[in-house]
């Protein structure tokens, strides 16, 4: 498995701010995903981080409003930019350990973000 | 167009009784399926997984089913403990064409009553 980290924990925002998230890792990995939670609804990718390249976006979000970085194989960040209260969602980080015949996501605890 | 589903957004059962959690998938092209467990506040836990070349993983309490011509898995749990208590997802990808990408079912709410 992996050892994940996320900062903050939560965090109570105004309209119009920006909140960078952090996520740290116990071990080297290659691929890093940032995930949204809604309230009620199923998570959903939000981007692809590779170490040493720019981050693969989903259909709907853009690097204008989540910028990410990916600095070195342990980290990786996730702003949420000029934020509204339909941002408010927990944000998870997950990273993939890759076993014989298996390929396995393991998620940090989330951030729970409330925008006012 | 939610292409992995969970139907039933509930399901209570008695300790030391089966759990069987149902999933259904559009995608023919995933190949490789996931459980996770989540409790309120935390991130999802890893349960067990299935590769499309199998129709049956076994770990413990948990059996993960697979039937690829339905289009459907099934998480079964036996038995059930009240400490199972909590939301289950299960998750798809289609790694030979999409990568690592996974796609989340809606969950499933499994109280275990003592």
């Amino acid at each position: 498995s992996a050892v994940i980290s996320q900062k903050p924990s939560r965090d109570i925002c105004q309209r119009g701010t920006s909140l960078t998230i952090q996520c740290q890792v116990d071990s080297q990995v290659t691929m890093m995903f940032w995930y949204r939670q809604q309230p009620g609804q199923s998570l959903t990718l939000i981007a692809t981080a590779n170490q040493g390249s720019e981050a693969t976006y989903e259909s709907g979000f853009v690097i204008d409003k989540f910028p990410i970085s990916r600095p070195n194989l342990t980290f990786s960040t996730l702003t949420v930019s000029n934020m509204s209260p339909e941002d408010s969602s927990i944000y998870l980080c997950s990273v993939e350990r890759t076993g014989v015949g298996t390929d396995t996501q393991y998620f940090g605890p989330g951030t729970r973000l409330t925008v006012l | 167009d939610q292409q992995v589903k969970q139907n039933s957004p509930s399901l209570s059962v008695q300790e030391g009784r089966i759990s069987i959690l149902n999933c259904d998938y559009t995608n023919s092209m995933f190949d490789y399926f996931l459980w996770y467990k989540k409790y309120p506040a935390e991130g999802p836990t890893f349960l067990i997984s299935i590769s499309s070349i199998k129709d049956k993983n076994e770990d413990g309490r948990f059996t993960v089913f697979l039937n690829k011509s339905a289009k459907h898995l099934s998480l079964h749990i036996v038995p059930s403990q009240p400490g199972d208590s909590a939301v289950y997802f299960c998750a798809a990808s289609a790694k030979l064409t999409s990568g690592s990408r996974l796609t989340f079912g809606e969950g499933t709410q499994l109280t275990v009553n003592p």
